[in-house]
């Protein structure tokens, strides 16, 4: 298995643009997480999934910020108007119910000027 | 709010020598996890020890748990360069499937 694969690995935008992050999750995981690491705030769930459905958003820092699964494959956090605060490395991880531990992706560091 | 707390923050040492780090929690768990992180890549499940383990080994990693004083330690034994990454423990509460995660601690060795 390839893993969690996110994409892009690096984006660089302009503030007020909306930038959409992308994550596909290991074959057969049924729970899928979307983090933000900062220097600052360190390591923060901002939301995760189980079979597809949003379980808890309450790390969702604001109305700015969406996340959707529209399915077991794929899922997208959005940033609409991103902000330069917005910037951090946003990780992906899923995981089997059966299991415990969680498997990553390897980031996307966001940049917002 | 983060569940748990590494200390120390950060650690140098020099290569063979060993390497302990702490993990806090503030409530009940069902296990809880470490991980590795290399500067610019994602986390890296290293070892999981449940809440009626006390102790736990692999390789050159050892891992106690104190659930009464809710708190954990990570041992990495003969270190080598390329242990020099950020350690992180998680704990899962269990029922909600989350993980969360302490600050870290970025363990530096020297060659």
């Amino acid at each position: 298995d390839a893993g969690v694969i996110q994409s892009p690995r690096h984006e660089v935008t302009e503030m007020g643009q909306e930038v959409t992050l992308r994550c596909k999750p290991i074959s057969g995981h049924n729970s899928l997480f979307w983090y933000r690491q900062t220097m600052m705030r360190g390591l923060e769930l901002l939301i995760y999934f189980n079979n597809n459905v949003p379980i808890d958003d309450s790390g969702m820092p604001e109305d700015r910020f969406s996340a959707k699964m529209p399915n077991a494959s794929f899922s997208t956090l959005k940033i609409q108007p991103s902000e330069p605060r917005d910037s951090a490395v946003y990780f992906c991880a899923s995981k089997d119910s059966w299991r415990t531990e969680a498997f990553f992706g390897q980031g996307t560091r966001l940049t917002v000027v | 709010s983060q569940q748990g707390e590494e200390d120390p923050q950060a650690l140098s040492i020099q290569e063979g020598e060993n390497a302990t780090m702490n993990c806090s929690y503030k409530t009940s768990i069902n296990n809880l996890q470490w991980y590795r992180q290399n500067s610019g890549r994602g986390l890296v499940h290293l070892i999981l020890i449940r809440s009626n383990e006390r102790e736990k080994h692999s390789g050159r990693l050892r891992v106690t748990l104190d659930t009464s004083k809710k708190s954990s330690s990570l041992l990495i034994t003969a270190s080598r360069a390329a242990d020099t990454a950020s350690y992180f423990c998680a704990t899962d509460a269990g029922g909600d499937y989350k993980l969360s995660f302490g600050a870290g601690t970025t363990v530096t060795v020297r060659a």
